[in-house]
């Protein structure tokens, strides 16, 4: 169960673009569709923003889009706000019936 | 709305137990699969337990099989965390999470609980 692999940071300015990778291996991002990403603000419960590598929960904007090739899924932020800063995790269903976390991303927003 | 609610943690020695409950509403208990993630200080966040709709499957983390134990209650709205032989590295925020249906993702979480075990 090694944590799936994510850029300690990322940063950009205001109405940029941003994209957050996350690898991992045949085991987990590779074998299933279940690929999903969290928002994280210090202090508050984490909330879903992509689940099924692409999909967006109600609610969520659609400057947030997810995708997958291979073994690495993605995380794009366009037009970006300063209420995005927050650390982004990805996460992963795998073959073991576990899932597994990428170790976290902190968005900056210069 | 959907509320989860975790018990108040606290801090206790190595080689001691404690339990976790997470109180839900809001929604058919009954019908979902739920989690248990963690936090340690300054660290990311760490999937933990797993449990289906009825109780009857159940998976782990390795770094906590064999020690921890989760359960629910289902006339209660109550899931719970049962956790043994707690070591320092077991310091962290516990969440409980509701799983969305059938996409392995967790929509709904609770605020966290802080667990702290030191001697």
């Amino acid at each position: 169960q090694s944590a799936l692999t994510q850029p300690a940071s990322v940063s950009g300015s205001p109405g940029q673009s941003i994209t957050i990778s996350c690898t991992g291996t045949s085991s987990d991002v590779g074998a299933y569709k279940y690929v999903s990403w969290y928002q994280h603000h210090p202090g508050k419960a984490p909330k879903l923003m992509i689940y099924e590598v692409s999909n967006r929960p109600s609610g969520v904007s659609n400057r947030f889009s997810g995708s997958k090739s291979g073994h690495t899924a993605s995380l794009t932020i366009s037009g970006l706000q300063a209420e995005d800063e927050a650390d982004y995790y990805c996460n992963s269903y795998t073959t073991s019936d576990t899932w597994v976390f990428g170790g976290g991303t902190k968005l900056t927003v210069l | 709305q959907v509320q989860l609610v975790e018990s108040e943690g606290g801090v206790v020695q190595p080689g001691t137990s404690l339990r976790l409950s997470c109180a839900a509403s809001g929604f058919t208990f009954s019908r979902y699969e739920m989690h248990w993630v963690r936090q340690a200080p300054g660290k990311g966040l760490e999937w933990v337990a797993f449990i289906s709709y009825d109780g009857s499957r159940k998976y782990y983390a390795d770094s906590v099989e064999g020690r921890f134990s989760i359960s629910r209650d289902n006339s209660k709205n109550t899931l719970y965390l049962h956790m043994n032989s707690l070591r320092a590295e077991d310091t962290a925020l516990y969440y409980c999470a509701k799983d969305r249906s059938n996409s392995f993702s967790y929509d709904y979480w609770g605020q966290g609980t802080l667990v702290t075990v030191s001697s």
